[in-house]
């Protein structure tokens, strides 16, 4: 069973602090991906990776950033946090294999920035 | 103009009928298509995906695909309570590096005792 795992389930943060999300899966994924996903907003994407390293920007990359050292480890940052980013954040994995496009995702970071 | 278009519901439907939910996408490139049931919050989990014009079951689901009409749907035959959830489809980005998908706004789904 393909396993994401996130560093926290629910997160408090203060308006202006650095966030760190953290994202790990253990079925050697070349994707990684970080979605938010708002009541009416549905699911966008923040940003994704293809490759350690490697980074592309999604729809909504404003007020993120990304880091991947390592294959399995994928970080979103909030550099400075603000009310509008309080979200429910979901990371998602899948493999770099023509037509093998399903995604699995962790369980999610509720995010409150206050 | 989104580019993958649900009916957000609710879709209420009795205990023991068949759910249909559909979804229409707006690039003709896309080869992969999924279903994901999502529950009030908990993570989207993947129940089904189709590559080929036609139906594909599993059990109580059966995604069915047309291509030509840029239409994929689910049904869910014996519905049970359980059953109740958001269900997102989500699309192959043809253009884009990284198996990107592009998930649709979801349909809430109901099913009444």
């Amino acid at each position: 069973d393909v396993k994401v795992t996130q560093s926290s389930r629910y997160l408090v943060k203060r308006t202006g602090e650095k966030v760190f999300l953290e994202c790990v899966q253990d079925m050697d994924h070349e994707n990684m991906f970080w979605y938010r996903q708002d009541p009416g907003l549905g699911l966008r994407l923040i940003y994704f990776s293809y490759d350690v390293k490697m980074k592309e920007k999604g729809d909504i990359p404003e007020g993120y950033s990304v880091s991947r050292e390592k294959k399995e480890r994928f970080s979103l940052i909030l550099e400075s946090a603000s009310t509008n980013q309080t979200s429910m954040y979901l990371c998602a994995s899948s493999l770099r294999q023509l037509r093998s496009y399903e995604q699995y995702f962790g369980p999610g970071t509720r995010l409150t920035v206050t | 103009q989104k580019e993958v278009e649900q009916n957000s519901g609710p879709l209420s439907v009795p205990e023991g009928a068949i759910a249909s939910l559909n979804c229409t996408y707006s690039d003709r490139g896309s080869q992969s298509f999924f279903w994901y049931r999502q529950y009030s919050g908990k993570s989207p989990e993947l129940i089904m995906f189709i590559y080929s014009n036609g139906d594909k079951e599993d059990g109580r689901f059966t995604a069915q695909l047309n291509k030509a009409s840029q239409y994929v749907s689910l049904l869910i035959r014996d519905s049970q309570p359980s059953d109740s959830a958001t269900y997102l489809c989500a699309v192959n980005d043809p253009r884009a590096a990284g198996n990107k998908l592009t998930f649709g706004g979801g349909t809430r789904v109901l099913v009444k005792p």
